[in-house]
């Protein structure tokens, strides 16, 4: 089944201390993303990625950072959290096409105390 | 700057009625235009995916229509149930790294 998955689906932490979102795509997708959505402010985009090691800034990338070792995985690293950045984020993926579907994750509740 | 904007915030209907959902956007330079539901809480759903040389694309009892040169979109829902109710969110796609540009979604309730 085609899927992208994230890990955690919910994380409570605090101030300061380094964390480490993953997502994982099983469909080859060229492209990838991160996005954070928060009430009035709906969906924007942190991050994204159009191959291994090819990485960019969205609209909002201040306090995260992302890599892309491998073109399965994406993950995005805070590495001073701040209560600011709680929200609700969501990692996306499509193939290289421009016209192609996006697909997804399920999501990570972030709450930083 | 691409802006995506729908209409209306949020609509609630009897159970049955056909609905218009409406999408708007400030640059027609889109590769497409997705159609998203959202429960609360939940991840993204894709609905419909239109392509930029498409006009429209129906999904049983969901039909979506794009007029890319007025930058307008319509995801059109016929006789609405209650499991319906959700957020409905529409994205386009535009420039480098195949960003989604998003709407702030219009909130669906529909009653039963």
């Amino acid at each position: 089944e085609a899927q992208v998955t994230q890990n955690p689906r919910y994380l409570i932490t605090v101030t300061g201390k380094k964390l480490t979102v993953t997502c994982s795509q099983n469909m080859n997708h060229e492209y990838m993303s991160w996005y954070r959505q928060d009430p009035g402010l709906g969906l924007r985009q942190i991050y994204y990625s159009m191959n291994v090691e090819v990485t960019d800034k969205g609209d909002v990338p201040e306090g995260y950072k992302v890599s892309r070792k491998e073109k399965r995985n994406f993950p995005l690293i805070l590495e001073s959290p701040s209560p600011n950045q709680t929200s609700l984020y969501f990692c996306a993926s499509r193939d290289g096409q421009g016209g192609s579907e996006a697909f997804f994750g399920q999501g990570t509740r972030l709450t930083v105390v | 700057k691409q802006e995506v904007t729908q209409i209306p915030a949020a609509l609630s209907v009897p159970e049955g009625e056909n609905l218009v959902l409406n999408c708007s956007f400030t640059d027609s330079a889109i590769y497409n235009l997705q159609w998203f539901r959202q429960d609360p809480g939940k991840g993204l759903t894709s609905l419909l995916l239109i392509q930029s040389s498409q006009r429209e694309q129906t999904s049983g009892r969901l039909n979506a229509s794009l007029d890319k040169s007025s930058g307008r979109s319509t995801l059109y829902i016929a006789a609405s149930q209650p499991g319906d109710s959700a957020t409905y969110l529409c994205a386009v796609t535009v420039g480098a790294g195949n960003m989604l540009t998003f709407g702030g979604g219009t909130r669906l309730m529909v009653k039963p």
